[in-house]
């Protein structure tokens, strides 16, 4: 199995552009989960998906950041505009929902954000 | 509500020294626990789980960790510290099978 995959890895932009990053999640999981981790704040989640459903978007910061998950193969998180205090590692997991299954997460290796 | 805490954001050990960091949870139904561990520049990794089978659950690397319900405790262990134990780690509580709750994570450092 491939895992978690995450594109880009890394991203350097200019304040005020758009960023989009992408994943791709363990084939058959059917949960998937956007967190954001940096030296301050530490690991915090955004916003979390069931079968393609957003169940939880209480962690987004504000409406500059938006989520998809048009199928069970890929997910977006896009920022739009982008500002430096965005600057972040941002990961994607996904773990199965299945019964009998202790729903632990598999982490992508993360997109870092550099937002100039 | 449910959370975890971690005692100590760095912990430094020496080299084949016992490793300890220790891991608090409050939850109000059966939880599920889980400690990752996240080497620099990389993703997190799960490193031991406990799902209310064993109260001693064995991971990789030779980490183990104890559930105690009584302290409300699990706490991470690991006989001989090496050097490439050094990494961060994080306790998380799952108390609801869909979302996991992650501490604030421990830095572990090893002295040569």
């Amino acid at each position: 199995d491939a895992g978690v995959i995450q594109s880009p890895r890394h991203e350097v932009t200019e304040m005020g552009q758009e960023v989009t990053l992408r994943c791709k999640p363990i084939s058959g999981h059917d949960y998937l989960f956007w967190y954001r981790q940096t030296m301050m704040r530490g690991l915090e989640l955004l916003i979390y998906f069931n079968n393609n459903v957003p169940i939880d978007d209480s962690g987004m910061p504000e409406d500059r950041f938006s989520a998809k998950m048009p199928n069970a193969s890929f997910s977006t998180l896009k920022i739009q505009p982008s500002e430096p205090r965005d600057s972040a590692v941002y990961f994607c997991a996904s773990s199965s929902g299945t019964s009998g299954r202790s729903y632990e997460q598999y982490f992508g290796p993360g997109t870092r954000l550099t937002v100039t | 509500a449910q959370s975890v805490t971690q005692l100590g954001s760095h912990v430094s050990v020496s080299e084949g020294a016992l490793v300890l960091l220790r891991c608090n949870y409050s939850s109000s139904v059966p939880p599920y626990l889980f400690w990752y561990v996240q080497y620099p520049n990389q993703g997190l990794q799960l490193l031991l789980k406990y799902t209310s089978a064993a109260t001693l659950v064995k991971g990789i690397n030779g980490f183990e960790a104890e559930f105690k319900k009584s302290e409300t405790s699990f706490h991470l262990t690991k006989p001989s510290a090496h050097m490439s134990d050094a990494a961060e780690y994080f306790c998380a509580v799952s108390p609801l099978r869909d979302k996991i709750i992650f501490g604030s994570g421990t830095r572990l450092s090893i002295r040569p």
